[in-house]
């Protein structure tokens, strides 16, 4: 079975400072990886996504992230924070080789940006 | 491209209650999902479409909650009779196929009294 823990339901930085939220997942089999932002009333908007290749995955908004499958982890970056960034990241995993595409979802961190 | 299109946005109904949602997925995305958000957590999968057929219904309370999308295209979700524990976020994806393509549509607030 796949899971995912995000370490910290709550971060907070300054503005300007290093974005760092943590991703661990437990697959048996090859995953593909997503990071999820979620504004207040607002839909699911995906950041970035690791299927296969390159492992240092490049998304929207200055954030990326890097799979690494020896630590089984895919922890989300953003070198300098902005208000705008405030939000709940979600991490989630999916089957890689399978075309269900369910995805299975960390429970959130909430990213606050003080001024 | 238009996005995923979910209504009503907010509903608020007392506990016993019926309610439905809808649900327009992107065209030509043969796969639809509805997840639960309850305050807090993480999106959890109910039901995944095939099409018009059930893929995987295993978090689905079956009981309460029923779910149809004929001809393969929009899709209703049904709670009935509605607890307590059903506020959350239902949210809607489609996809091209399996994770390719995975579009998420605003979601409708259901708040249960």
């Amino acid at each position: 079975a796949q899971s995912v823990t995000q370490l910290g339901s709550h971060v907070s930085v300054s503005e300007g400072a290093l974005v760092l939220l943590r991703c661990n997942y437990s697959s048996s089999v090859p995953p593909y990886l997503f990071w999820y932002v979620q504004y207040p009333n607002q839909g699911l908007q995906l950041l970035l996504k690791y299927t296969t290749g390159a492992t240092l995955v490049k998304g929207i908004n200055g954030f990326e992230a890097e799979f690494k499958k020896s630590e089984t982890s895919f922890h989300l970056t953003k070198p300098s924070a902005h208000m705008s960034d405030a939000a709940e990241y979600f991490c989630a995993v999916t089957h890689g080789s399978s075309n269900t595409g369910k995805l299975i979802f960390g429970q959130g961190t909430t990213l606050q940006v003080k001024p | 491209e238009a996005g995923v299109a979910q209504s009503p946005r907010y509903k608020i109904i007392e506990k016993r209650q019926s309610v439905a949602f809808w649900c327009n997925p992107i065209s030509g995305h043969a796969t639809l999902y509805w997840y639960q958000q309850i305050l807090g957590q993480g999106p959890k999968l109910l039901i995944q479409f095939q099409n018009n057929g059930v893929v995987d219904d295993s978090q689905l309370p079956k009981d309460r909650f029923s779910a149809e999308r004929l001809k393969g295209v929009d899709s209703t979700l049904k709670i009935q009779p509605a607890k307590l524990e059903d506020s959350a976020v239902y949210l809607c994806a489609s996809s091209f196929q399996g994770p390719n393509g995975y579009t998420f549509g605003s979601g409708t607030r259901l708040t249960v009294v």
